[in-house]
């Protein structure tokens, strides 16, 4: 089957902690991205990959950090410096950046007490 | 503020019924694309409209975009139970680079 991957779907974590979130997919589309999104509201965007081993940051980069090693992979770290890092996390990739329909993963929702 | 608003938060229709959602947004776009996401999953793209098309169809689903009034609307017809989830219109900003989302419309269509 052809899609994205992320795991695990659910994530527990003492705050203070880093953690990595998984997102691969076998599309072979060259941009990757990851989003936030909060109770009621839409997404925002974290970081974002055109090709392997270049990324850019969104809008709300700050405590996150992400590699881009291979084309399928793209992983997200959630740092100790991310103030408020409990939400839900969504991998999404596309053929080419930006204008192309995206494809997204199922999620990871991250808990941190 | 977000670039795309939807309008209205929350809608709850009877099977059957035409559903309609709103979207505006403030700066020129590329195109528009609206994506469904059903409770605690991952987003499906729905259909994307280009800044040179007024209206596209695909199945039951039928989108304007109007680029004078910076709106566009997205039209369920017949609509179903199982088009119960949240809708969200996507824009891709001219020079932005990346697609900006609005805080969405949750549908709930009672049987």
């Amino acid at each position: 089957d052809g899609g994205i991957t992320q795991s695990p779907k659910y994530l527990f974590r003492k705050e203070g902690q880093n953690v990595t979130l998984s997102c691969e997919q076998n599309l072979n589309h060259d941009a990757m991205y990851w989003y936030r999104q909060d109770p009621g509201q839409g997404l925002r965007l974290i970081y974002y990959s055109q090709i392997v081993n270049d990324f850019q940051k969104g809008d709300i980069a700050e405590g996150y950090s992400v590699s881009r090693e291979k084309k399928e992979s793209f992983p997200l770290t959630v740092t100790s410096a991310q103030k408020n890092p409990t939400a839900f996390y969504l991998c999404a990739s596309s053929v080419g950046q930006g204008a192309d329909e995206q494809y997204f993963g199922p999620g990871t929702r991250l808990t941190v007490t | 503020s977000q670039q795309g608003e939807e309008d209205p938060q929350a809608l709850s229709i009877q099977e059957g019924e035409n559903a309609t959602m709103n979207c505006s947004y403030k700066t020129s776009i590329n195109n528009l694309q609206w994506y469904r996401q059903n409770s605690g999953r991952g987003l499906v793209h729905l259909i994307l409209i280009r800044s040179n098309e007024r209206e596209k169809h695909s199945g039951r689903l039928r989108v304007t975009l109007d680029t004078s009034k910076k709106s566009s609307s997205l039209l369920i017809t017949a609509s179903r139970a199982a088009d119960t989830a949240s809708y969200f219109c996507a824009t891709f900003v001219q020079y932005g680079n990346k697609l900006v989302f609005g805080a969405g419309t949750i549908l709930r269509v009672k049987s």
